[in-house]
């Protein structure tokens, strides 16, 4: 069966910091990769997502994520942390052949002033 | 802008009453989704539908059901609610099946049971 682990339930991290959020999944065929992040008391927002083609993806708010087939993982990073970046940030998978979404556990990220 | 509402953000019930979770989307979307979120579980797929009057089972369908009458709407019932079923539940749309253009989500119902 398709997993998606998340290997870190909390991530604090000091503000201005490099953040990695670290997913790995299991598929042996092609996916589609999702970051999705829940900020306290509201429900999931799509941050971003790779379909195909680069491998590095990038969402409006300075997160960006690498495709890595050969160790199937989606990693998100971001190089310098604010405080509006304390939230849930859950993985998710899907594979490409029309099935549903697996998300991960979460992971839960507080960014110390 | 496009959303997906839930009609209630907290909600108390006692055990054994009959509660109705209702969530509706402007976005003309086929694919509706009812998920419930428990720490340290991530999201699990109670139901979903893909089209009106269309239902199938998700990985924890024991203790729910749901009815889609219309496109725009799809309600989630717990026959019976028992303590276990206190949770963050939440309901999402999708443009295609499995959510390849992402998922959206509504923000999501606190229930309690008690």
């Amino acid at each position: 069966a398709q997993s998606v682990t998340q290997l870190d339930s909390q991530v604090p991290v000091f503000e201005e910091a490099p953040v990695e959020l670290r997913c790995n999944y299991s598929s042996s065929v092609s996916v589609y990769l999702f970051w999705y992040v829940q900020y306290p008391n509201q429900g999931l927002q799509l941050l971003l997502k790779y379909l195909s083609g680069s491998t590095l993806v990038e969402s409006i708010n300075g997160f960006e994520a690498e495709f890595n087939k050969s160790q199937t993982s989606f990693h998100l990073r971001k190089p310098s942390v604010h405080i509006s970046d304390t939230a849930e940030y859950f993985c998710a998978v899907v594979k490409t052949s029309y099935d549903k979404v697996i998300f991960g556990p979460g992971t839960s990220l507080s960014v110390i002033p | 802008d496009v959303k997906v509402t839930q009609s209630s953000r907290y909600l108390v019930k006692r055990t054994g009453e009959k509660v109705f979770l209702e969530c509706v989307q402007d976005m003309d979307h086929e694919n509706m989704f009812w998920y419930r979120q428990d720490p340290g579980l991530g999201l699990r797929l109670i139901y979903f539908s893909y089209d009106v009057k269309m239902k199938e089972k998700g990985d924890i369908p024991e203790g729910y059901s749901v009815s889609r009458e219309k496109k725009e709407r799809f309600s989630l019932i717990l026959e019976s609610a028992s303590t276990n079923q206190t949770s963050m539940y939440l309901c999402a749309s999708s443009f295609l099946k499995a959510g390849s253009y992402g998922y959206t989500f509504g923000s999501g119902t606190r229930l309690t049971v008690v």
